[in-house]
């Protein structure tokens, strides 16, 4: 079964308007975490928001918010006043602590976001 | 500071050669990855190694790829006997294990195409 599931492969927004990139996931572990990173066309992942399950609220970080559902299992992606540069893959990614600090990511299948001015 | 170096940045080789792939780990981060990103695959982990527990293995896709980690920092990804299908960017990841998210870092990846 498929643990992260990004339905979009592609979403186009106009420059200055937010976008929703949307993610669910499937977990039995009650600890877990779940992770954003963006690809650009260069290629290098760079981290962009993290959401702990047990965190009370959802997490912020500058332009990017997680809207994190946790008995719908889903953890979105709005950035708020896009970019051109915010034109890249987006990845939503799980770590399914079980206890630990580390571990491996799953990954979803990515979102190719298309920024037009 | 510095990121995760990867080297090399491209490789080619024909099937049936064994390759070697290094990753450089950020400075004291105790956790290293290795994944690799395909078109049909996505991004899939291989292995992990975390200080100096056993690395956990599970995502090995065959016998013929090995990972080590030596003194608790670089680490080289071997591939034996290539496979077409091993065509791939081979992307190495460190973390910490005591800060707030310990996400992972990335480096920039090894692009691997087998003749």
């Amino acid at each position: 079964a498929q643990k992260i599931t990004q339905t979009q492969p592609g979403m186009f927004v106009q420059e200055k308007e937010a976008v929703t990139l949307d993610c669910t996931y499937d977990t039995s572990d009650p600890s877990y975490g779940l992770f954003w990173y963006k690809q650009p066309s260069s290629g290098e992942m760079i981290f962009l928001i993290y959401q702990g399950s047990y965190d009370q609220q959802n997490a912020t970080e500058g332009r990017y918010s997680l809207n994190f559902q946790k008995a719908r299992k889903s953890a979105n992606l709005v950035i708020s006043a896009s970019q051109l540069g915010d034109s890249a893959m987006y990845f939503c990614a799980m770590r399914e602590r079980g206890g630990t600090s580390y571990g491996k990511l799953t990954f979803g299948q990515g979102t190719i976001l298309t920024v037009h001015p | 500071g510095a990121g995760v170096s990867q080297s090399p940045s491209n490789k080619v080789t024909e099937k049936g050669k064994d390759v070697e792939l290094r990753c450089d780990p950020i400075s004291g981060h105790t956790a290293l990855y290795w994944y690799r990103q395909s078109l049909g695959q996505g991004l899939e982990f291989l292995i992990y190694f975390q200080g100096n527990s056993a690395p956990d293995k599970s995502g090995l896709p065959s016998d013929r790829f090995s990972a080590e980690r030596t003194g608790g920092s670089v680490s080289t990804l071997t591939i034996q006997r290539t496979q077409q299908e091993d065509s791939a960017v081979y992307l190495c990841a460190s973390s910490s294990t005591s800060g707030p998210y310990n996400e992972q870092f990335f480096g920039p990846g090894t692009r691997l195409t087998v003749l």
